[in-house]
């Protein structure tokens, strides 16, 4: 089964500090990478894509920095702010039909 | 824009019952998906639909689930009969057809089966 490994599980960021979240995928036919937002009970928004062609894309305060050759990348968060606080989950896109593959998420914490 | 619609918001049934879930997508969005999320997981694809048509169903249950989407538009997911492992939150999404990355949640149903 195809899998988007993530990490760390839960995040305890400190305001106006730096949230960073980090995934690694193994299949090389994944090729598009958004991140998910959810908080408690909504369903996920998505936040911000990357395609593996760019190394990185800002959007506001949210960053992926993508290293194709390493099969990583990462969501950095500046300036986190306490309505930050949510889940955020990594994903990748394989196939014609552009099947989406979530990470296992990470629980962000920001501490005023 | 109407966001993605989902009934019931909350169910609560026994094992070996059976439950419908209902989904109206965004107006215009051709791909129609539901997933299964158990707490503190991600979302899991159990089914994925191109208009009236299935193209993935590869993590389906097909012993115990079943998915229909009626006229290209809305959708049901029946489980029957139901497992305790089956508690969860199932999630409808959409999505334009070449936008797969870009979806459109609803809120979910919060199945608990007791």
């Amino acid at each position: 089964q195809q899998q988007v490994k993530q990490s760390p599980q839960s995040l305890i960021v400190q305001k106006g500090g730096i949230s960073i979240i980090n995934c690694a995928y193994e299949n090389t036919a994944f090729d598009y990478f958004p991140w998910y937002q959810q908080f408690p009970g909504k369903g996920p928004a998505l936040l911000i894509a990357i395609r593996p062609d760019v190394s990185e894309k800002k959007e506001g305060r949210f960053t992926i920095s993508f290293n194709k050759s390493a099969k990583q990348f990462s969501l950095h968060i500046m300036d986190s702010q306490p309505g930050d606080s949510a889940t955020y989950f990594c994903a990748a896109l394989s196939g014609g039909y552009q099947k989406v593959t979530f990470g296992t998420g990470t629980k962000l914490q920001v501490i005023p | 824009e109407a966001g993605v619609a989902q009934s019931p918001r909350y169910k609560i049934i026994e094992k070996r019952q059976s439950v419908a879930f209902w989904c109206n997508p965004i107006s215009g969005h051709a791909t129609l998906y539901w997933y299964q999320q158990i707490l503190g997981q991600g979302p899991k694809l159990l089914i994925q639909f191109q208009n009236n048509g299935v193209v993935d169903d590869s993590q389906l249950p097909k012993d115990r689930f079943s998915a229909e989407r009626l006229k290209g538009v809305d959708s049901t997911l029946k489980i029957q009969p139901a497992k305790l492992e089956d508690s969860a939150v199932y999630l409808c999404a959409s999505s334009f057809r070449a936008r797969g990355y870009e979806q459109y949640f609803g809120p979910g149903t919060r199945l608990t089966v007791t």
